[in-house]
């Protein structure tokens, strides 16, 4: 069974610091793996697809990464407003699936 | 621009059914798919399953095979989404999202379906 592993669950940092969250899957998944960011009473918003390429309107302090099956998401020079959930996803399998989550405070 | 626009909350009786539209403008409606993703109280997200908006042919997650049927009216440029047999455990904010240029790229605002005896 295909499982995604999203770490850490909790990622306190400070404003201006670098938050590093990873996302590792069992089983080759190429590049198909994309982030998005959330907000408490919202739906979930695109930050990066294809491993690394930022959605449109994305800051350039969000930048995707892979190497083999794991995938990180870095967010350089918090801000305020980036303080959020943040989830992975896979489309290479179905059924598709989701990381459990970084809460990033 | 894109919008994808969901019908309001709902409340049912364990074992009955409930039925959210998902209405989408702003787009090429037969180009890509659509998802729908559910988000219980306080938990992560779960894929339930896909349609593809031209020949309206689904991929459903196990979990839901049976009890999940989506649909789609080319006419009005709506999805819908029938989820069957309802538990408690099924209340959850109910999202689609727009499968585009990017997996999930677009959301719809979230229907909070509770079930409830």
């Amino acid at each position: 069974e295909f499982v995604l592993t999203q770490s850490p669950a909790t990622l306190s940092v400070s404003p201006g610091e670098t938050a590093t969250l990873s996302c590792k899957a069992s089983e080759s998944i190429g590049n198909n793996l994309v982030w998005y960011q959330q907000k408490p009473g919202q739906p979930p918003r695109l930050l990066v697809s294809g491993g690394s390429a930022r959605a449109a309107g994305i800051p350039a302090r969000f930048s995707g990464s892979r190497s083999g099956r794991e995938f990180t998401l870095t967010i350089s020079g918090l801000q305020s407003e980036d303080f959020a959930m943040y989830f992975c996803h896979q489309h290479n399998f179905s059924p598709r699936s989701f990381g459990q989550g970084t809460k990033v405070e | 621009q894109v919008r994808l626009v969901q019908s309001g909350p709902d409340v049912r009786r364990p074992g009955a059914s409930v039925n959210v539209s998902c209405k989408t403008s702003g787009y090429s409606f037969t180009s890509g798919g659509i998802s729908w993703v559910r988000q219980a109280p306080g938990q992560g997200l779960e894929w339930m399953g896909w349609i593809h908006v031209t020949n309206g042919a689904t991929v459903y997650a196990p979990k839901f095979q049976g009890r999940l049927t989506l649909t789609r009216e080319t006419s009005t440029t709506t999805v819908f989404m029938e989820l069957k047999s309802l538990r408690v455990d099924d209340s959850a904010v109910y999202y689609c999202a727009r499968d585009g240029d990017s997996p999930l790229d677009h959301w719809g605002q979230g229907t909070l379906v509770s079930v409830s005896s």
